[in-house]
């Protein structure tokens, strides 16, 4: 079992370019979790799935969507990337809200 | 204000040695209470989960305590090992809440 991977593990966009980060999980989990994390800040949540169908933003979900493909996937869409958006993303899963989250290897995104 | 405050912010110990991490939150009330383990470069995973009726945990040389009154939990790292080295992130749970509370971890490097 992958548990929950993500692609790609790094990218370099300019500003403006836009770019969708894709994770996957094969836990048969229901709960999936966009977050970011940066230099001297705690894991910051951008948007949740709480189950298939259902999306919710999180703390920092400006200049992001996301959509649930299916039970397993789970992708965050970079519209018009942004300096700002510099950071390291990880997907994360949990087979219900409340439960454990797994977190998945990290996407390392420079925004130029 | 965040709700999670951790400290030290990073320390660094002697291999063989022995050392505790602290956690004060204000998220009340709260489901449970679990540390993250996160090395360089990866994703964080799970090291022990407590419920607000739990006072203490263990994994392997990991042993977390609780005190629900206080709002305070430590976890304690006994006889460190260089693998030991990485940031240990509090993370709690609010009652009813999907959004976890993350602390911003503790650094602990680990030296021969």
């Amino acid at each position: 079992n992958a548990g929950v991977t993500q692609t790609p593990k790094f990218q370099v966009l300019k500003t403006g370019q836009s770019m969708t980060l894709q994770c996957a999980q094969d836990m048969n989990h229901n709960s999936m979790y966009w977050y970011r994390q940066d230099p001297g800040m705690g894991l910051r949540l951008i948007y949740y799935s709480a189950s298939e169908g259902t999306t919710d933003k999180g703390e920092v979900p400006n200049g992001y969507n996301v959509s649930r493909l299916n039970k397993r996937e789970f992708s965050l869409r970079l519209e018009s990337a942004a300096p700002s958006q510099t950071s390291v993303y990880f997907c994360a899963t949990a087979s219900l809200p409340q439960e454990t989250q797994y977190f998945g290897p990290g996407t390392r995104l420079l925004v130029l | 204000k965040n709700q999670v405050e951790q400290s030290p912010q990073s320390l660094i110990i002697l291999e063989g040695k022995n050392c505790t991490l602290q956690c004060n939150y204000t998220v009340s009330p709260f489901s449970n209470l679990r540390w993250y383990k996160q090395d360089t470069g990866r994703g964080p995973v799970s090291l022990t989960i407590m419920t607000f009726s739990e006072n203490t945990k263990s994994n392997g040389r990991y042993t977390a305590t609780l005190d629900a009154d206080t709002k305070q939990s430590s976890l304690h790292i006994t006889a460190s090992q260089l693998s030991d080295s990485a940031s240990y992130i509090c993370v709690v749970t609010p009652y009813g809440n999907n959004r976890l509370a993350f602390g911003k971890g503790n650094q602990v490097v680990v030296i021969p």
